[in-house]
């Protein structure tokens, strides 16, 4: 039972640099979402998506695009990677009541 | 939109003692308050949520505890273990709401 599972779990860029993450998760959830985790600021929501097909803007979304693939994956893209994009980041899911389950992380370095 | 402040940033306490952690929120709106536990390495996981038609939950030695009037509500854990050492996080919003506004975390060590 994998449930979210993140790719991949670390990565280093130069600044200008492209790449994207990718999130999938099997509990067959509506709602998919990716976070952020920087030291003393906890989890800011970069984008979300309520449903297959729909996308939108969380607190943080500037720098970065998002696809929801099909109802499983949610991939999130930087295009022109910034040292300020260097953090933690989380997928996570959720199915029609408020729980989110969290995948375990991708460290990222832009330098 | 919802700002959820959360205190300490860290905390330290003495395995067997108890450790709580506060959070405040903004929005008198909202009305589900879940806590996730962060272990090294890991994403969050959810360890006990309460909804604001009650005023505390437990769970074994964890418990939340909720004051709508002062919009602030609290993590308990008694009886502390090492394997309680992790990154603590509250949250807060609308049930149903898409967005859980986070708070900044609290790192829990417990020293043996």
């Amino acid at each position: 039972n994998a449930g979210v599972t993140q790719t991949p779990k670390f990565q280093v860029l130069k600044t200008g640099q492209s790449m994207t993450l990718q999130c999938a998760q099997d509990m067959n959830h509506n709602s998919m979402y990716w976070y952020r985790q920087d030291p003393g600021m906890g989890l800011r929501l970069i984008y979300y998506s309520a449903s297959e097909g729909t996308t939108d803007k969380g607190e943080v979304p500037n720098g970065y695009n998002v696809s929801r693939l099909n109802k499983r994956e949610f991939s999130l893209r930087l295009e022109s990677a910034a040292p300020s994009q260097t953090s933690v980041y989380f997928c996570a899911s959720k199915a029609g009541g408020n729980i989110q389950y969290f995948g375990a992380g991708t460290r990222l370095s832009v330098l | 939109g919802e700002n959820v402040e959360q205190h300490p940033s860290t905390l330290s306490v003495q395995e067997g003692d108890s450790a709580v952690i506060k959070c405040t929120y903004s929005d008198s709106a909202s009305n589900y308050f879940p806590w996730y536990k962060q272990e090294l390495g890991k994403g969050p996981q959810l360890i006990i949520d309460i909804r604001s038609n009650v005023g505390e939950k437990k769970d074994q030695r964890i418990a939340v505890t909720l004051n709508k009037t002062a919009k602030h509500f609290s993590l308990h854990i008694t009886e502390t273990q090492p394997e309680d050492s992790a990154v603590y996080f509250c949250a807060a919003n609308n049930f149903g709401n898409e967005k859980l506004t986070f708070g900044t975390g609290t790192r829990l060590t417990i020293i043996p």
